[in-house]
């Protein structure tokens, strides 16, 4: 699967869009790009996943470049409890494509 | 509905012990994984199985080994316990085959090494 690098952190003010980048630039045709979310204390938690068009859920929207070698993840409005550490990760659907290979991912503050 | 169970919630054993860790999948799904997150890092990926078999292992010791049982529950294993398997287990489950795209996790076992 091919590796993501995500900034370490961000802030985003209470009520505003968070917008999260994530950079996949090795991305092959057959892998997608999936986003979780865990909140401290918790299991990771799933959020979206795409492969090459936009899509939104009521959750978040997903951005991907027409390249496909980075995408964009986007809270609309963020709110406290959006406070976590959001993971991008890229995956392929084919055999042996079962586990989820997480890195470090962005630790989104939510401020009030 | 519930979610994924995980039991115990909390452990704590000595190095060289054993230790057993058991997850609950969520009803109807067939599909569970083990991940391993060490504080500060991302999960990892130790094992899934579907439909009772092994689908698939990650980079771990031969002292990590799972089942799954009949019910799709499963348990995961560590022998001769080491400081640095201290950890949080996170188990996953999913309904379908093994390349399904959701996982649901559960809240995970704390697993401390003295």
């Amino acid at each position: 699967d091919a590796k993501t690098t995500q900034p370490t952190s961000m802030d985003c003010a209470e009520g505003r869009a968070a917008n999260l980048p994530c950079n996949h630039s090795t991305i092959s045709g057959n892998e997608y790009v999936y986003w979780y979310r865990q909140i401290h204390s918790q299991g990771p938690q799933y959020i979206i996943h795409g492969l090459k068009n936009n899509e939104t859920n009521e959750m978040a929207s997903l951005i991907i470049t027409e390249d496909r070698k980075s995408s964009t993840l986007i809270l609309p409005h963020a709110t406290l409890r959006d406070t976590a550490v959001y993971y991008c990760i890229v995956r392929g659907s084919g055999a042996g494509s079962y586990q989820l290979t997480f890195g470090k991912g962005t630790k989104l503050s939510v401020i009030p | 509905d519930a979610g994924v169970t995980q039991s115990p919630t909390h452990l704590i054993k000595t190095r060289g012990q054993q230790v057993t860790l058991r997850c609950s999948p969520i009803s109807g799904h067939k599909s569970v994984s083990w991940y391993q997150q060490v504080l500060g890092q991302g999960p990892q990926f130790i094992f899934q199985y579907y439909e009772k078999e092994e689908r698939g292992r990650g980079n771990f010791p031969d002292r990590f080994s799972a089942r799954q049982f009949p019910n799709y529950s499963s348990e995961l294993n560590v022998n001769a316990l080491l400081l640095g398997d201290s950890a949080l287990y996170l188990c996953a489950s999913s309904p379908m085959g093994p390349t399904n795209e959701k996982l649901f996790f559960g809240s995970g076992t704390q697993l401390s090494v003295l």
